[in-house]
């Protein structure tokens, strides 16, 4: 059974960096690729951007400026920076699996609260 | 950018009761769309990909349809755990979500 841990730093200060890891535990890492989702408190989904093993990404328009997805395919892992944080950023940050052949997000980690203040 | 609508935003229903919830596209995405199901505090669930593709171990009692803009999540007899919010999703060009529609107990 595939399992998704993640970590990361969950209070920052405005203008700072957010830095989140995300480590695979089960099935092919190859196979898939991973995605990182936002929630600020309260409030609906948001897509942040996408990943494979062999590093090919794609980003959310409105954040790509200040997103960097990256992968670490030897250890089963990937992790997500995004620049110059704001309380707009404030959110739960999740990270999933892509299903095989598709974009939707099939297991999902735990999430992780970030607050920017 | 893609828009994706939900209607309605919320909505009360009893045990029992066949629930359908739909979700427009402001362009055509063919069947590149997916419904999520989630409950406060915990991450959201993947009901169905590709519009009407039951993901493995989600009860029966929930399907999908549509191509193109308009999508319908159904859910034939309303569940006390179905009690939840549902969102719907792009996957055509980028991922987008709507805004979801919170089903909650009449």
């Amino acid at each position: 059974q595939v399992q998704l841990r993640q970590w990361g730093a969950g209070l920052l200060k405005p203008s700072g960096t957010l830095s989140l890891s995300c480590a695979v535990y089960g099935g092919s890492f190859s196979s898939h690729y991973w995605t990182w989702i936002r929630q600020p408190p309260g409030k609906g989904l948001e897509w942040i951007g996408e990943i494979n093993h062999a590093g090919s990404s794609n980003y959310n328009p409105s954040l790509k400026s200040r997103v960097t997805v990256s992968v670490a395919t030897s250890k089963n892992q990937f992790s997500l920076k995004l620049t110059s944080v704001t309380a707009a950023d404030t959110a739960v940050y999740y990270c999933a699996r892509n299903v095989r052949d598709s974009y939707a997000m099939d297991v999902w980690g735990p999430g992780t609260t970030v607050t920017v203040s | 950018d893609i828009q994706l609508t939900q209607s309605p935003s919320f909505l009360s229903a009893s045990v029992g009761d066949r629930v359908t919830i739909t979700c427009r596209a402001s362009q055509g995405i063919d069947t590149s769309l997916a419904w999520y199901q989630q409950k406060p505090g915990t991450a959201p669930k993947l009901l169905i990909h590709e519009a009407s593709t039951l993901q493995s171990g989600v009860p029966s009692r929930f399907s999908g349809s549509g191509s193109g803009t308009d999508f319908t999540l159904t859910i034939s007899s309303l569940q006390p755990e179905d009690f939840a919010t549902y969102y719907c999703q792009q996957l055509n060009y980028y991922r987008t979500f709507g805004q979801g529609t919170k089903v909650d107990i009449k």
